[in-house]
């Protein structure tokens, strides 16, 4: 069971560029999200979503596109690169729940700099 | 956006030493309330949600109780170890699917 997977683990781009951040799980999850770490800031929601064909905006959603065509990958979408992009970025899966009370599983994680 | 916030910012502590954190929540249409603990390096691993007024949870040396009509939850370590070292999380949960992540408290244990 591999649980929550990402790729890659490091990434540099330069500004202007694009690249798709990677994520799947294997625990046949309905609720996927991905969030930004950066220093003092927490964990920041940048995008979700409670299924297959359905995706919804975060606190943090510009400059970010996602899709979800099937119930195991996420994947996160950077348009055109810049340097406050610069983070680590989380994906997490969790069984879905209006009440939240499911864990999230999170990925090992994905450092990206932009320069 | 709801706030969640946490303190202290970051505590050391002697190995051996109890130690509590605290987490405050907006008690608005509050559903839950989860912690994480989150060593360098890797990825945030969940410890409890909680959901209920009064809830007390117990994982080991690690306790945590949740008051949603103040908004707030302290996470208790009795006995630290240096293993404890890690940032603890937490996380409030209102519906619509977002969860509000706190800044984290970050602890270390000294040997």
């Amino acid at each position: 069971n591999a649980g929550v997977t990402q790729t890659p683990k490091f990434q540099v781009l330069k500004t202007g560029q694009s690249m798709t951040l990677q994520c799947a799980q294997d625990m046949n999850h309905e609720y996927m999200s991905w969030y930004r770490q950066d220093p003092g800031m927490g964990l920041r929601l940048i995008h979700y979503s409670v299924g297959a064909g359905i995706t919804d905006q975060g606190e943090v959603p510009n400059g970010y596109n996602v899709s979800r065509s099937t119930t195991e990958d996420f994947p996160l979408r950077l348009l055109s690169a810049a340097p406050s992009q610069t983070s680590v970025y989380f994906c997490a899966s969790s069984r879905l729940t209006s009440g939240g009370e499911e864990t999230q599983y999170f990925g090992p994680g994905t450092r990206l700099l932009v320069l | 956006i709801l706030n969640v916030e946490q303190s202290p910012q970051s505590l050391h502590v002697q190995e051996g030493d109890s130690t509590n954190f605290t987490c405050s929540f907006p008690s608005s249409n509050f559903y839950a309330l989860h912690w994480y603990r989150w060593e360098t390096a890797k990825s945030p691993e969940a410890l409890f949600v909680m959901t209920l007024n009064g809830d007390e949870k117990k994982k080991g040396r690690i306790s945590a109780t949740l008051n949603t009509k103040e908004g707030y939850s302290y996470l208790y370590i009795k006995g630290s170890q240096p293993e404890d070292s890690a940032t603890y999380l937490c996380a409030s949960y209102s519906g619509t699917y977002k969860y509000i992540f706190g800044t984290g408290t970050r602890l270390k244990v000294l040997a």
